[in-house]
């Protein structure tokens, strides 16, 4: 297992555009979370996942956003209609259980939108 | 809501130097964990010392440690004999009621001077 993987590292897309990424988790780990995060700012909760469930999403997550962790294993984030502001880190991490443990998070892909 | 603050945006130390990096939280519980992650330029973020609130003795990884004051809700990391490698972002997090997820604090940049 190397840990959390995501994909693609970095993302450039014009206004407007739709984009997903990719994050896999550790496989034992049955707790998936995105974050957010700016220049220069702590991340910031999207959502999470307990196995395939869904069971929060944080009110920055607008109707543009959309997760889903099919069969619990890897899951997906997309954006439709990408605006200048959705520019920023999108950090994957996993866990066994509940926060505890503490995460383990991936490289986050870097979205641009120009 | 619960809150995480580090007060410090930058702080800087001579190599082989020991620097205090501190964080304050806000919390109702009695029982919890508080984090500590290191986040390298263009790199992932991993996790350096986690601390359980129902233990009295600060933890201690190697040349990291924590100075844990449950009362004051302060909770500080320590790095001594610092080192090159040292220099990256660092966050301190604590997991929002019923540990559901992580809540990160704004963030201090350490500089190390050689």
């Amino acid at each position: 297992d190397t840990g959390v993987s995501q994909n693609p590292r970095h993302k450039i897309t014009k206004r407007g555009q739709n984009v997903t990424f990719r994050c896999d988790p550790i496989s034992e780990h049955n707790r998936l979370y995105w974050y957010r995060q700016t220049l220069g700012q702590g991340p910031e909760f999207l959502t999470y996942f307990q196995n395939e469930a869904q069971l929060e999403k944080s009110r920055l997550l607008s109707d543009r956003f959309s997760a889903e962790r099919p069969k619990g294993s890897f899951s997906t984030l997309e954006i439709q209609r990408t605006e200048q502001g959705d520019s920023a880190m999108y950090l994957c991490a996993s866990s066994l259980g509940g926060s505890g443990q503490g995460y383990t998070f991936g490289s986050g892909t870097r979205l641009t939108v120009v | 809501a619960q809150t995480v603050t580090q007060s410090q945006p930058e702080m800087s130390v001579q190599e082989a130097e020991t620097v205090t990096l501190s964080c304050t939280y806000d919390t109702s519980e009695s029982d919890y964990y508080l984090f500590w992650y290191k986040q390298p330029p263009s790199r992932q973020m991993i996790l350096v010392i986690r601390q359980e609130a129902y233990k009295q003795q600060n933890a201690t990884e190697n040349r990291f440690s924590v100075n844990f004051q449950k009362a004051a809700k302060s909770f500080s990391l320590k790095i001594s004999d610092s080192q090159l490698g040292d220099a990256a972002m660092y966050f301190c997090a604590y997991p929002e009621w019923g540990a559901q997820k992580l809540v990160f604090g704004q963030g201090t940049r350490l500089t190390i001077n050689p």
